[in-house]
């Protein structure tokens, strides 16, 4: 089984919609991301937390809300999609002492008509 | 604001065909440069750590090197199961206790048998 998993992997949704994409892990690690990636502008950090307790806003985090459940999961959640959040999100883990070395997740590709 | 600049943005090679792909970075400190790689439909995965100048790794095929400005990813006698799209990411030496990853837009390697 993977270490990493999101569910769903694809999902086509509509402007104004709240979604939510989930993310799971068994690698044990306490720190988890969530990136999107868009053609020509590569990954982008949208919020990260080091434990349950600890969350954090990366560069483009307007539009988006995090859930911390526990150690091994963690949700994003649009609270109404517009269009511009049309992308590929991905979910990451590592390890406190080599949190460079990030284990990713095999990606959501999320539509908003 | 780092950046990090990847060329070519497209690179398409024949089976033995030996070639380098290029990463440009401008940061306030440098506290490591990394490749990742990335297959169709999967998250990237970790390959290389540098942390300064003269510094070299390698894995099968690949060695990545660093100088003050840049970093390539020479891939030696390259085969089709190397085509992926490579990305570079950098961290600073900023204040915070997580040093953000700033990936770059990525290359796409494609290796004609």
């Amino acid at each position: 089984d993977a270490d990493v998993t999101q569910t769903p992997r694809n999902r086509i949704t509509k402007t104004g919609k709240r979604i939510m994409l989930e993310c799971s892990q068994t690698k044990g690690h306490d720190r988890m991301y969530w990136y999107r990636q868009d053609p020509g502008l590569g990954l982008r950090l949208i919020y990260y937390s080091f434990d349950v307790k600890d969350i954090n806003k990366g560069e483009i985090s307007d539009g988006y809300s995090v859930s911390r459940q526990a150690q091994a999961k963690f949700s994003l959640s649009l609270e109404s999609a517009i269009p511009n959040q049309t992308a590929l999100y991905f979910c990451a883990t590592s390890d406190p002492d080599r949190d460079y070395e990030q284990y990713f997740g095999p990606g959501t590709r999320l539509t908003v008509t | 604001e780092d950046q990090v600049t990847q060329s070519p943005e497209a690179l398409r090679l024949q089976e033995g065909e030996s070639s380098s792909l290029n990463c440009s970075y401008t940061v306030s400190g440098l506290r490591g440069l990394f490749w990742y790689r990335q297959d169709p439909g999967k998250g990237p995965e970790f390959l290389f750590t540098l942390y300064s100048a003269g510094e070299e790794k390698e894995k099968e095929r690949l060695k990545a090197t660093l100088t003050k400005k840049e970093s390539f990813l020479h891939i030696t006698a390259p085969k089709p199961e190397d085509s992926a799209t490579y990305l570079c990411a950098v961290r600073d030496a900023g204040g915070t206790s997580y040093g953000k990853l700033t990936f770059g837009q990525g290359t796409i390697l494609t290796v004609h048998p």
